[in-house]
């Protein structure tokens, strides 16, 4: 059974950092191409970020673009989410999501549970 | 960027009603549009790709069609379960949702 669990959410100042983590198993991890995608409270979802299986291709949305860092850890089965110069507006429910298929689309098939990132003062 | 829309963005319908949301891209996306639900508090699912594919699991009262910039998504006989939000998604290019059609009881 695919499994995608998310952490390292939390409240965190304007101007701050986090780093969201993603954990992976019930499949090939390094077979597939992951993507972060949020949703802010009562809002629609927001596409964040892509990462291929082998990292070797990486795509941002305009709005985290020069702030977000995506990454991944094929031996460690786990994705990331490095978040500098975070804004009000990020506040937000960050889910890792994977790949239907190994087709390298960012066609989102399994989902996590979600983590929650405030940004606040 | 290709944007997405959708129509209409909230709806209300009566169990086994048949449902139609609209989804338009700014430009042409060859078929490569995603339907998701998303239930209150629950992460969104996968319904169909590929503007027609049934994703595995997925009843068969969802359907998916269109071509080109305009597709649709209908429900054909509409059950207590399938009150939710749905989201269109284009993946033919940088990702983008559509902002979500919610479907409640009349």
């Amino acid at each position: 059974e695919v499994q995608l669990v998310e952490s390292g959410g939390g409240l965190v100042q304007p101007g701050g950092s986090l780093r969201l983590s993603c954990a992976a198993s019930g499949f090939t991890f390094s077979s597939y191409s992951m993507n972060w995608v949020r949703q802010a409270p009562g809002k629609g979802l927001e596409w964040v970020s892509y990462i291929s299986s082998s990292s070797s291709t990486i795509y941002y949305a305009d709005s985290v673009k020069g702030r977000f860092t995506i990454s991944r850890d094929n031996a460690k089965n786990s994705l990331y989410l490095q978040m500098n110069s975070l804004r009000a507006e990020d506040t937000a429910v960050y889910y890792c999501a994977r790949d239907l298929g190994e087709l390298e689309l960012p066609l989102l098939g399994y989902w996590g549970q979600g983590t929650l990132v405030t940004v606040s003062s | 960027d290709i944007q997405m829309t959708q129509s209409p963005s909230s709806l209300s319908a009566s169990v086994g009603d048949r449902v139609t949301i609209t989804c338009r891209a700014s430009q042409g996306i060859s078929n490569s549009l995603a339907w998701y639900q998303q239930k209150p508090g629950k992460a969104p699912k996968l319904l169909l790709y590929a503007a027609s594919r049934l994703e595995s699991g997925v009843p068969s009262r969802f359907s998916g069609s269109g071509s080109g910039t305009d597709y649709t998504l209908t429900i054909s006989s509409l059950q207590p379960e399938d009150f939710a939000t749905y989201y269109c998604q284009q993946y033919y290019s940088t990702p983008f949702f559509g902002p979500g059609t919610k479907v409640d009881i009349k």
